[in-house]
């Protein structure tokens, strides 16, 4: 148990819907990142969050987009969803400081149809 | 792009110690290694990481060249549940915590 939990656990969604995806972190930690991660592939960075302001992103289009709340909670939203969009996504949370670790939580599975 | 290279896939017989190597060639003075491993369809589960000295905890030791351009995860008895696929990555933690994934190292454990 590493204290960052995801919600849903699985989904399927349809073509063009949009979606909500949400991520507890772990108490005490102030990042949280997100990870996008194909069938058979490493995950892929998407964008992180720090202290409820957006601080990186990776190479994902706009219709990826995410909210960091207060309690360092925070939400991945994908708009105009496609069959490609199918994937585990993960968050990660980290205190941002030196010689620490950073937790993930089990994922989310998206499925697109 | 990912920072380390690592082999596709090894082998281990089930009770021998499990040596997952990893290449840094590239790392700068103040990035850690890090060992995370992902159980099918599971979220990554940190392992152990160093910056220069050897490193043990419960689960496993890291050996870290001196040089470090290179570094040995050794799971010391391997069992069935050490299965999984072993990524090695360097990050700096408090600069801007995103993890670059490679392909990593598919660990087949083998009864």
């Amino acid at each position: 148990e590493t204290g960052v939990t995801q919600s849903p656990t699985h989904l399927i969604k349809t073509r063009g819907q949009q979606v909500t995806l949400r991520c507890s972190s772990q108490s005490g930690h102030n990042t949280v990142s997100w990870y996008q991660q194909a069938l058979g592939q490493g995950p892929q960075f998407i964008f992180q969050y720090y202290r409820e302001e957006e601080n990186g992103r990776g190479n994902f289009p706009p219709r990826f987009s995410g909210l960091q709340f207060p309690n360092y909670s925070s939400e991945l939203n994908v708009n105009a969803l496609e069959l490609d969009d199918s994937a585990l996504y993960l968050c990660a949370s980290s205190p941002r400081q030196p010689n620490t670790e950073a937790f993930f939580g089990q994922g989310t599975r998206l499925t697109v149809v | 792009d990912a920072k380390t290279t690592q082999p596709p896939s090894m082998d281990c017989a089930e009770g021998r110690a499990a040596n997952l190597p990893c290449n840094h060639s590239t790392i700068s003075g103040n990035e850690y290694v890090y060992w995370y491993r992902q159980i099918h369809s599971q979220g990554p589960q940190y392992i152990i990481h160093g910056l220069k000295n050897n490193e043990t905890n419960e689960m496993a030791s890291l050996i870290i060249t001196e040089d470090r351009k290179s570094s040995t995860l050794i799971l010391p008895h391997a069992t069935l549940r050490d299965t999984a696929v072993y990524y090695c990555i360097v990050r700096v933690a408090y600069r801007d915590d995103k993890i670059i994934f490679g392909k990593g190292t598919r660990l087949h454990i083998l009864p």
